[in-house]
């Protein structure tokens, strides 16, 4: 179903630090995830995609997993940067549709 | 990459008046194009999925006479909040997709404030 417009959690970490975002999916159907970074004020920017015949995909200093059993996603940053402060959010969808259900996001803040 | 382009990307209105957003995609057609609407520290949540030529189809509980949408070209989007109240200010944010395989592009929003 849609986003339920929940407040965002947080995630801490230092500067150099792995960090780890979750995200729990709504629709068994979907088959193609978009993890999405966005900035104050400023439109999402795309980070990396898994479609569903995946479990795991890399791409630089960014791995996302996806656990179809438990309708699981995670975004793992490698060595966390300041510029990686932002709210991160995954979307699903069914990939020709292009219509995404985004999840309610996480707010990353990255200690120096 | 492909850009898509929102404007304004801020404005303040007067209860009661209309605003006009636009969304553009600039080096590519875009055969549907989708708005959101966000909340302060909340999620994207989908109001509309515009086609090009056709009418607008609206996500459940959101007031077609209230947002309209017109899709007039390949390369444009409007909504129109119409006699916008300040329950309106919010950040409007479009996406635009070629009809290719998760080939979908984001504006930078646009930030509504009715006061």
């Amino acid at each position: 179903g849609e986003s339920v417009g929940l407040h965002l959690p947080t995630l801490s970490v230092q500067e150099g630090d792995n960090s780890i975002i979750n995200c729990a999916y709504s629709n068994s159907a979907s088959d193609y995830f978009i993890w999405y970074k966005q900035e104050s004020g400023k439109g999402p920017q795309f980070i990396i995609d898994i479609r569903s015949n995946m479990d795991k995909r890399q791409g630089q200093r960014v791995t996302v997993l996806l656990n179809k059993t438990v309708k699981h996603l995670s975004l793992q940053i490698a060595a966390t940067q300041p510029g990686d402060s932002a709210v991160y959010f995954c979307a699903e969808t069914q990939e020709y549709g292009n219509k995404l259900v985004f999840g309610a996001g996480t707010i990353l803040r990255v200690k120096s | 990459g492909a850009v898509v382009s929102q404007h304004p990307s801020w404005v303040i209105c007067k209860s009661g008046t209309s605003v006009k957003i636009e969304c553009r995609s600039l080096d590519f057609q875009a055969t549907t194009m989708f708005w959101y609407r966000q909340f302060p520290k909340q999620s994207l949540m989908l109001m509309a999925t515009s086609n090009e030529g056709s009418k607008a189809t609206y996500e459940q509980g959101v007031e077609k006479d209230k947002f309209l949408i017109n899709h007039a070209s390949l390369t444009l989007s409007t909504l129109t909040v119409t006699s916008a109240h300040p329950e309106d200010s919010s950040f409007y944010i479009c996406s635009a997709a070629t009809g290719g395989p998760g080939e979908l592009f984001f504006g930078e929003g646009s930030r509504l404030t009715v006061l």
